[in-house]
């Protein structure tokens, strides 16, 4: 089955502590990317990366870290996590950027930082 | 002006009423447009792209106004299941991104 799998789906930690949400796709896309969601403000692009070995800062991307080196996995690194990053964080990939490929997201993670 | 704005809604509608959404955006070399729809804490999934001729898909009807800026969904006789909430999405500034609106939500009352 095509899919983006995201883990954990649910993650409370505390301040300061290191974290990495893991992202994966089966579909042998290019394109990979996350976001986060918060009410009120819908959701923003953090880091997207167009293939391997190649990110790309989005809208918000303070305080968070990406990598690709693998086409298949798009880990979402958080330092230094702070109360203000407790959000929904959702993945998602598509076969490339080019104009009318969708993306397919991931079913998110849900992330509270005490 | 954000870069994507949209209609701030809810849209509260019976069952079989016409609906429609507007969505404007702020980067004129804009080539993407989209909308995707979201229900309740679950992922966004793509309802359809958005082309220059416009596109129907059943009860659905998407256009572009390049012009204006601006795009717009049609959904006609509602049901019950298009309750969501209803995200246009247009490709970034620095055309590689993708720059979500806030949302529409819409009810679809019995």
């Amino acid at each position: 089955e095509a899919q983006v799998t995201q883990n954990p789906r649910y993650l409370i930690t505390v301040t300061g502590k290191k974290l990495t949400v893991t992202c994966s796709q089966n579909m042998n896309h290019e394109y990979m990317s996350w976001y986060r969601q918060d009410p009120g403000l819908g959701l923003r692009q953090i880091y997207y990366s167009m293939n391997v070995e190649v990110t790309d800062k989005g809208d918000v991307p303070e305080g968070y870290k990406v990598s690709r080196k693998e086409k298949r996995n798009f880990p979402l690194i958080l330092e230094s996590p702070s109360p203000n990053q407790t959000s929904l964080y959702f993945c998602a990939s598509s076969l490339s950027k080019v104009a009318g490929y969708e993306q397919y997201f991931g079913p998110g993670t849900r992330l509270t930082v005490t | 002006r954000k870069e994507v704005e949209q209609d701030p809604g809810p849209f509260n509608v019976p069952e079989g009423a016409t609906v429609a959404f507007n969505c404007t955006y702020s980067n004129s070399a804009s080539q993407s447009f989209f909308w995707y729809r979201q229900d309740c804490r679950k992922e966004p999934k793509l309802l359809m792209s958005v082309y220059s001729s416009g596109n129907e898909d059943g009860r659905f009807t998407a256009q572009l106004n390049r012009a204006s800026q601006y795009i717009s969904l049609l959904i006609r006789d509602s049901k019950l299941s298009d309750s969501a909430t209803y995200l246009c999405v247009v490709e970034g500034n620095y055309g590689q991104n993708f720059v979500f609106g806030p949302g529409t939500r819409l009810s679809v009352l019995p």
